[in-house]
């Protein structure tokens, strides 16, 4: 149980454009999610939090207008990077909490985006 | 703010053998949660391990144990019985109890060979 899915699993956009990757609990409702940045070979970078039905909470540093978070269900959740640039190039990994107080987290397998 | 130091970039170790991964960190809290996450080639997260901070007892999975030293703030990964398959990056993480985003290490890179 406790799996988590992304979609894209890849994706290729222009400079410039929107991209959405969609972040799936499949199994189990989760009130938040995380967003996690990761360049190559480095740790992840915690992005935001979202919580369902509120504003996410963006960390010191990530942009809010470029990268749009919406958690509109208890299942679902999506970062829009808008306007990318070739710097937004990275691989993005949500997480799902199980429970309101469970410190439980289910990583999905990554969104590897590529802006030319 | 929580921190997590990993001062070993990249190990390597023979199939077989026990390799120990180092892991300190700093927090404030009272009560969080510490973590071993492998992260394959694959690329996707896998929980290793964890371990309460108010549990004096060593978290134990299978070949996988820690040591944790609360004084010192340390907790560090044992493995024992390398394989192939434990070829990884290990990232060592925490929270605290209100389970809040994990903060990571920078990694270490783990090689197992035949």
């Amino acid at each position: 149980g406790a799996v988590v899915s992304q979609h894209p699993s890849w994706v290729i956009c222009k400079s410039g454009t929107s991209v959405k990757i969609e972040c799936r609990s499949l199994d189990f409702q989760a009130t938040t999610m995380f967003w996690y940045r990761q360049f190559p070979k480095q740790s992840l970078m915690l992005m935001a939090t979202s919580n369902e039905g509120s504003k996410a909470t963006y960390e010191q540093g990530v942009e809010k207008d470029k990268f749009l978070i919406n958690h509109a269900s208890l299942t679902l959740s999506t970062l829009t990077v808008t306007s990318a640039h070739p710097e937004d190039s990275s691989f993005y990994i949500c997480s799902a909490r199980l429970a309101v107080y469970s410190y439980e987290q289910y990583f999905g397998p990554g969104t590897r985006l590529t802006v030319t | 703010a929580q921190t997590v130091t990993q001062s070993q970039p990249e190990m390597s170790v023979q199939e077989a053998e026990t390799v120990t991964l180092s892991c300190t960190y700093d927090t404030s809290e009272n009560n969080y949660y510490l973590f071993w996450y492998k992260q394959p080639p694959s690329r996707q997260m896998i929980l290793v391990i964890r371990q309460e901070a108010y549990k004096q007892q060593n978290a134990t999975e299978n070949r996988f144990s820690v040591n944790f030293q609360k004084a010192a703030k340390s907790f560090s990964l044992k493995i024992s019985d390398s394989q192939l398959g434990d070829t990884a990056m290990y990232f060592c993480a925490i929270t605290n109890q209100a389970g809040t985003a994990l903060i990571f290490g920078k990694g270490t890179t783990l090689s197992v060979s035949s």
